[in-house]
Order: structure tokens, then sequence, then C-alpha cells
């Protein structure tokens, strides 16, 4: 069975400063990783995913990650934080039947 | 291109009674989800379906949830009776099988009282 884990239930920056948001995943299959961005009483929103293509991974809104087999992580960063990256983050993985579990999520907070 | 709509985006109701929640996925999506996400956590999986069909429902408290889509189109998921525990925000996503990607409807907001 896949799952993923994300370090950090709270991380806060200072608006531009580096944000770094750290998942590590587990599963039995080549995976599928995705991140998902929640804004207050909205959906989830995909930012990017890895599908065994390229390792490193460009996303909306100047996020990338970075796909590390031999950590098993899928951290996402960005150079610059802004304001408005402010939200809920989640880390899912999936063994690609469209089965797809999601981590407990990690609060950002972006400080003029 | 119309989102995944989902309706109602709150409901307070209380204990013992029934609610259900609707949704309406993307034009030409095949694959409908129904996520149950507790305050703090990450969704968690109640139903799938592709095309009018329930294809994993493991995860389904059959003893008080139903779902239905018909005409695999709509969906709808009841809840009868309602509890305490059932407060949360039900998610409902849609995609194309084989894509890997899911959009994501804003969500019902439920209040069990």
């Amino acid at each position: 069975a896949q799952s993923v884990t994300q370090l950090g239930s709270h991380v806060s920056v200072s608006e531009g400063a580096l944000v770094l948001l750290r998942c590590n995943y587990s599963s039995s299959v080549p995976p599928y990783l995705f991140w998902y961005v929640q804004y207050p009483n909205q959906g989830l929103q995909l930012l990017l995913k890895y599908t065994s293509a390229a390792t490193l991974v460009k996303g909306i809104n100047g996020f990338e990650a970075e796909f590390k087999k031999s950590e098993t992580s899928f951290h996402l960063t960005k150079p610059s934080a802004h304001m408005s990256d402010a939200a809920e983050y989640f880390c899912a993985v999936s063994k690609g039947s469209n089965d797809m579990r999601f981590g407990a999520g990690t609060r950002l907070t972006v400080k003029p | 291109e119309a989102g995944v709509v989902q309706s109602p985006r709150y409901k307070i109701i209380e204990k013992k009674q029934p609610v259900a929640f609707w949704c309406n996925p993307i034009s030409g999506h095949n694959t409908l989800y129904w996520y149950l996400q507790n305050l703090g956590q990450g969704p968690e999986l109640l139903i799938r379906y592709e095309n009018e069909e329930a294809v994993d429902d493991s995860q389904l408290p059959k003893d008080r949830f139903s779902a239905e889509r018909l005409k695999g189109v709509d969906s709808t998921l009841k809840i009868q009776p309602a509890e305490l525990g059932d407060s949360a925000v039900y998610l409902c996503a849609s995609g194309v099988e084989g894509t890997y990607e899911q959009y994501f409807g804003p969500g019902t907001r439920l209040t069990v009282t």
C-alpha cells in the first residue's frame, strides 16, 4: 500500500524567503506523486505532478518539486514566497489506478 | 470550462437526521470521487466511480452512507442517520481515467449538532 508523510504540519516563512515543504512517500510500485493546494473554504487545486518523466517537475505559481527515489522524497519548493501562497498544501501518491492517498497537509503562513 | 459543482456548500443538521450532498462533475469526466476531509487532515476516499459503476467503495461506511451515480454523470452521497462524528467537509472530484489528475469541487461543510 502506498502512503505519504508530510513533515511539519505548519511552516512559516517571510515574504520573499524560500519555501520548502517536505513530503516522503512509501510505495510498493513506482509511484505517481502530486502536490495540491487548498485555500480556505475551497477545494484542492493541482500544483504539479510527477508521472515517471523528468524528476524535476515545474508547476503553477512558481512552485517546483524534485522526485528523489533514493530518499523516497518529493519536496515542494518555491524560491520566493508571496503573501498569496499562504494556504494548506497536500502531498499525494498514487500507484496509477486513480487510487490517490493524501498526506495530512502542511499549513504555510507567509509573514510580511 | 465549468469546474466541479457541489451543493449545498454548508449544511447544519441534528444528529439522527438524514442528509444528502450533490455533485456535478466536469463535462466529459468519467471518473468521480467522494472524499471525506476532517479538520486538519487530508482527504480520505469514500467511493470512486468509473462511469456509473462504483469500482472502489471499500472505505464507505455502508451501514449509514450510500451513494449513487445515475447515468454516469451527477452523483449523490447520502448519510442516514447522521452522527456527531460525521461533521466534516465532503469533497467531490472528477477526472478522466488514466490521466491521474483529479479536479476538486469546493466541498460541502457538514455540521451535525
